[in-house]
């Protein structure tokens, strides 16, 4: 299978708290996103990181990427109740439309 | 824009019988993806479009699902004969080509009984 993997799977912090979560995908790429899913809902883009970037910000969100490793690593900082939810990891693979999702890290924030 | 639109949300039938899925994705987009979400699986690419035509239908399981696109507004996802394992939420997703940001419908729940 090409599905990236995160970990951890799930995650349950207190608010004000940071939580990591990270991806680790297999192919090469044109860039590396991330998406979030509440409950009963569909995929919400949150940010987009570039094969040649490393880091990039975005609010709350720090995103990294380290294309050597195949990895990438999703910050959110002073986390809220709100975050609670799945959060993706999609690779735009080279030469195609596609997007392959990772396995999703469940967030729990817990006020 | 309202976004991508899917229809039905929810849909329960009885095994054998057919299912047709509805997605009009976000005018001026000019790719669309049908994924399929599980517990078990994930999150599954089955097919996507480039300008209304099939580029990749290499995750559509087997011969009882076929996809269309008649024209750059309109898709529809149909499974006939439906058996319980195709149980599941079913996403439509559009974007700009090249591996540019997607954007997700709210989805069709679909309980085969």
């Amino acid at each position: 299978s090409q599905q990236g993997e995160e970990d951890p799977q799930a995650l349950s912090i207190q608010e004000g708290e940071n939580a990591t979560m990270n991806c680790s995908y297999k192919t090469s790429i044109n860039n590396l996103q991330w998406y979030r899913q509440n409950s009963g809902r569909g995929l919400v883009h949150l940010i987009l990181i570039r094969s040649n970037e490393r880091e990039k910000h975005s609010g709350r969100l720090r995103v990294t990427l380290d294309t050597s490793k195949k990895s990438s690593s999703l910050l959110i900082t002073a986390s809220r109740a709100a975050d609670t939810a799945s959060y993706f990891c999609a690779t735009a693979v080279r030469n195609t439309d596609k997007l392959i999702f990772g396995t999703g890290t469940r967030l729990q924030v817990f006020p | 824009d309202a976004g991508v639109i899917q229809s039905p949300r929810h849909e329960v039938t009885e095994m054998g019988q057919e299912v047709t899925l509805r997605c009009k994705p976000i005018s001026g987009h000019n790719s669309l993806f049908w994924y399929r979400q599980t517990m078990m699986r994930g999150l599954e690419l089955l097919i996507y479009f480039n300008n209304n035509v099939p580029i990749d239908d290499s995750g559509m399981p087997e011969d009882r699902f076929s996809a269309k696109m008649p024209n750059a507004s309109f898709s529809t996802l149909k499974i006939q004969p439906s058996e319980p394992r195709d149980s599941a939420v079913y996403f439509c997703a559009s974007s700009w080509t090249d591996g540019n940001i997607q954007y997700f419908g709210a989805g069709t729940r679909l309980s085969v009984l």
